[in-house]
């Protein structure tokens, strides 16, 4: 397995447009995450998955955002008119479900520069 | 609020010898810690963790305390190599067997070993 995979690693893009990412977990997790990093800060939840189901969505996520993961397996995040406070690396995590703690997994991220 | 601290930005350690990076925690419902390790252009790199049941954990070369009663933990790295320089950071979260156990993370610590 080669871990959790993000596409695409860089995305540039005018104020205004719409912008769609993807992840791919590590086969078999359940769990799934979605977290936005900032300079100079350290990751913050965005939104959570078990399975297909969407359990909680961070207050940092506007209507603007939104995301799925159809089938339980890779998951997409989407921004619509894209503003340049989203400027951000957007990191996803999978991890498998068990008892006494989740560790998670963390992809190489997407790095998304609004202009 | 900044739930989970880490004060220091920034750390020099000589090769050979120890590191400690530092973490303070507010939220008393915190029972799981971890660490990960962040190169560039990477995602986060899990270390090592601990359940607030244990005080200590220990994996090669590193050593992960925890002191529930001042809501602090510290992580050992002996000895340290030229290898381990990179951004470290703490995140805790709350166990949940059925749900979500998002990570809150510390700003980070950027360890520099000095060969």
């Amino acid at each position: 397995d080669t871990g959790v995979s993000q596409d695409p690693r860089h995305k540039i893009t005018k104020r205004g447009q719409n912008v769609t990412f993807r992840c791919d977990p590590i086969s078999e997790h359940n769990r799934l995450y979605w977290y936005r990093q900032t300079l100079g800060q350290g990751p913050e939840f965005l939104t959570y998955f078990q399975n297909e189901a969407q359990l909680e969505k961070s207050r940092l996520l506007s209507d603007r955002f939104s995301a799925e993961r159809p089938k339980g397996s890779f998951s997409t995040l989407e921004i619509q008119r894209t503003e340049q406070g989203d400027s951000a690396m957007y990191l996803c995590a999978s991890s498998p479900r068990h008892r006494g703690g989740d560790i998670q997994y963390f992809g190489a991220g997407t790095r998304l520069s609004v202009l | 609020d900044q739930q989970v601290k880490q004060n220091s930005p920034s750390l020099s350690v000589q090769e050979g010898r120890i590191s400690i990076l530092n973490c303070d925690y507010t939220n008393s419902m915190f029972d799981y810690f971890l660490w990960y390790k962040k190169y560039p252009a990477e995602g986060p790199t899990f270390l090592i963790s601990i359940s607030s049941i244990k005080d200590k954990n220990e994996d090669g070369r590193f050593t992960v305390f925890l002191n529930k009663s001042a809501k602090h933990l510290s992580l050992h790295i002996v000895p340290s190599q030229p290898g381990d320089s990179a951004v470290y950071f703490c995140a805790a979260s709350v166990i949940s067997n059925f749900g979500n156990e998002k990570l809150t993370f510390g700003t980070g610590t950027r360890l520099t070993i000095i060969p």
